[in-house]
This record gives structure tokens, sequence and C-alpha cells, in this order.
């Protein structure tokens, strides 16, 4: 099992640009979530998905949407985005336990 | 979610036991005690939770006290691997799903040979 798998690694983006950050889990897990992390800080909840075909807000959601495709799979989109989204990113999933298992993290630059 | 209090940073020699307080006076009843941990650039990796009894496990143990107001992570060999950002999250019972933990910043424990 590769666990939870993001793409891309690291990205760089102009101001206003757009992308979408990518997640799959292979676990069978029914919740996934989005996190992320500023230097020095702890994780805060952007989006999170308790099961497939519901999304609900976290602690800092404005700036970000996400879709949850099917069970496997949940992706994070900055519309337009701002040099505060700098940021690392973790995609994270949980089985009935609601221990969670995290991805290795994206790194992103908005200049 | 109860919020949790742990000291910013603590070092521990190698092949010592590292001990991490964390307090959560606040805990409610219904309420576990988990602990992650985040080596540094990669995602957090779960060690251990318990609700009040003390939990041992092949990573650590954990040891709640009796009121449930605070808990101690026990490494009990710490290698240089274990140098890490540790987490203390308490949260409502597992089954609830789609409940979210809340990260703090962590206490950073530095294993030094």
């Amino acid at each position: 099992n590769a666990g939870v798998t993001q793409t891309p690694k690291f990205q760089v983006l102009k101001t206003g640009q757009s992308m979408t950050l990518q997640c799959a889990q292979d676990m069978n897990h029914n919740s996934m979530y989005w996190y992320r992390q500023d230097p020095g800080m702890g994780l805060r909840l952007i989006y999170y998905s308790a099961s497939e075909g519901t999304t609900d807000k976290g602690e800092v959601p404005n700036g970000y949407n996400v879709s949850r495709l099917n069970k496997r799979e949940f992706s994070l989109r900055l519309e337009s985005a701002a040099p505060s989204q700098t940021s690392v990113y973790f995609c994270a999933s949980s089985d009935s336990t609601n221990e969670q298992y995290f991805g290795p993290g994206t790194r992103l630059t908005v200049t | 979610d109860a919020k949790t209090t742990q000291p910013t940073s603590m070092d521990c020699a190698e092949g010592r036991a590292a001990n991490l307080p964390c307090n959560h006076s606040t805990i409610s009843g219904n309420e576990y005690v988990y602990w992650y941990r985040q080596i540094h650039s990669q995602g957090p990796q779960y060690i251990i939770h318990g609700l009040k009894n003390n939990e041992t496990n092949e990573m650590a143990s954990l040891i709640i006290t009796e009121d449930r107001k605070s808990s101690t992570l026990i490494l009990p060999h710490a290698t240089l691997r274990d140098t890490a950002v540790y987490y203390c999250i308490v949260r409502v019972a597992p089954w609830n799903y789609g409940q979210n933990f809340v990260f703090g910043p962590g206490t950073r424990l530095s294993v030094l040979p």
C-alpha cells in the first residue's frame, strides 16, 4: 500500500494563478482532510470530507475549494493564489478509529 | 475539543527515556488523548492514543493521570531518529466521523548523542 500520496511535491505560483493539489489514499478510508502548516506553527485544518460526497469547512477555508472526487481522491483548489497561501499542505485520511494517516506534503510558494 | 499545553522544547540523551508532558485540564469525559509526531519536512505520524487507562505499543507508552487533566508520552529508549515535534491532541470519541484534529505548536524534542 502506498498510503496517502500527494502531487505535486513542490509548486511555485504567481499571485492570481490557480492550481489544484491532488491527494489519493489506498486504505479504503471514509474521511479525508486538508491541512496547512506555516513555519513554526502547528497544522490548521482547511477542509475535510467525512465521507464520499460530503465536504465541510475547517478552521481556515477562505481562498480554497475542495472536491471529494470519489472515496480515494480529495483535491484542494486555489482559484486565485495569494502570497498568504505560501505554506506546506498536508492531506490526511482516517478510518473508523479516526487515527489519521498523512501524506508527504506539498510545498507551495506564491510570489 | 479541549485545549492542550505542552513545553516548547525538550532535550533528551540518546538511549535514555524521553518523557513529554501535556496538560489538558479542560478535557471532557468523552475526549481521548492522542499523540502524533512530525519529523522534519515529513507528514505527521500517529504514535498512540488513550482514554483513561495507560497504553503501550511498540513505539511508546502513554500515562494518563487519574483525573485525566494531564498525560505523559514516554519514549523508553530515545534514538536520534526520534528527534521531532510531538503533538498532544485531545478530541471527542474516535467513532465521530469527520471530527477534526487541532494541532497546536507541539514540543520540539531534540535527542542528543
